[in-house]
């Protein structure tokens, strides 16, 4: 059973570049969850979605970043007119309706 | 809102020796607490969880972790440290308990292991 994947695992833009983030949920799990974890620093919530629904953003930041779940395919975590600040590990983890949640490998975004 | 503090940014011990990871959290809802590991350059792998029932839990790589509602904490112990337990540490709360929902994690512990 595979877990978690995310890809890229390492992705480079300049600034004003857009970044797309992709995450493929564990099978059978119909959660997913956004998190970005800048250097040195903690795990940040960004967004909680299921299948075609965004269940809670209130860690997004209300510009240039969304984030969508569609009913077939995997999780896209989009970024628009990336900035320095944007460089970051994001995150993916998915679960059933438990509360366990499964990380993938992330994805190191590096803005120029 | 839930909050989580790990009290202590670096940790270091010996080979062998006790490891102490401290864990408060704060939450209005009864909680779901976890402790997670994660390696240089990898994804966060699940350690252990509480999830309401025993408060002394058991995890994978001999690490275990108490429950206490009095102290509000939720601190991860091993009994002997080894080399490969070198890592950053992350205790985490849930939002809700029961259900799936986010996780708020505490600012991590890295713990170093020296011979």
């Amino acid at each position: 059973n595979a877990g978690v994947m995310q890809n890229p695992r390492h992705l480079v833009r300049r600034r004003g570049q857009e970044a797309r983030l992709r995450c493929s949920p564990m099978k059978g799990h119909s959660h997913v969850y956004w998190y970005r974890q800048l250097p040195e620093e903690g795990l940040k919530f960004m967004v909680y979605l299921q299948k075609e629904n965004i269940i809670d953003e209130s860690g997004m930041p209300k510009e240039r970043f969304s984030a969508e779940f569609p009913k077939e395919g995997p999780s896209i975590l989009r970024i628009q007119q990336v900035v320095r600040g944007d460089s970051a590990a994001y995150f993916c983890a998915s679960s059933t309706t438990a509360n366990e949640q499964f990380f993938g490998p992330g994805t190191r975004l590096t803005v120029l | 809102a839930q909050s989580v503090t790990q009290l202590g940014s670096h940790v270091s011990v010996s080979e062998g020796a006790l490891v102490l990871l401290r864990c408060n959290y704060s939450s209005s809802v009864p909680p779901y607490l976890f402790w997670y590991v994660q390696y240089p350059n990898q994804g966060l792998q699940l350690l252990l969880k509480y999830t309401s029932a025993a408060t002394l839990v058991k995890g994978i790589n001999g690490f275990e972790a108490e429950f206490k509602k009095s102290e509000t904490s939720f601190h991860l112990t091993k009994p002997s440290a080894h080399m490969s337990d070198a890592a950053e540490y992350f205790c985490a709360v849930s939002d809700q308990t029961g259900t799936a929902s986010k996780l708020t994690f505490g600012t991590g512990t890295r713990l170093q292991v020296t011979l």
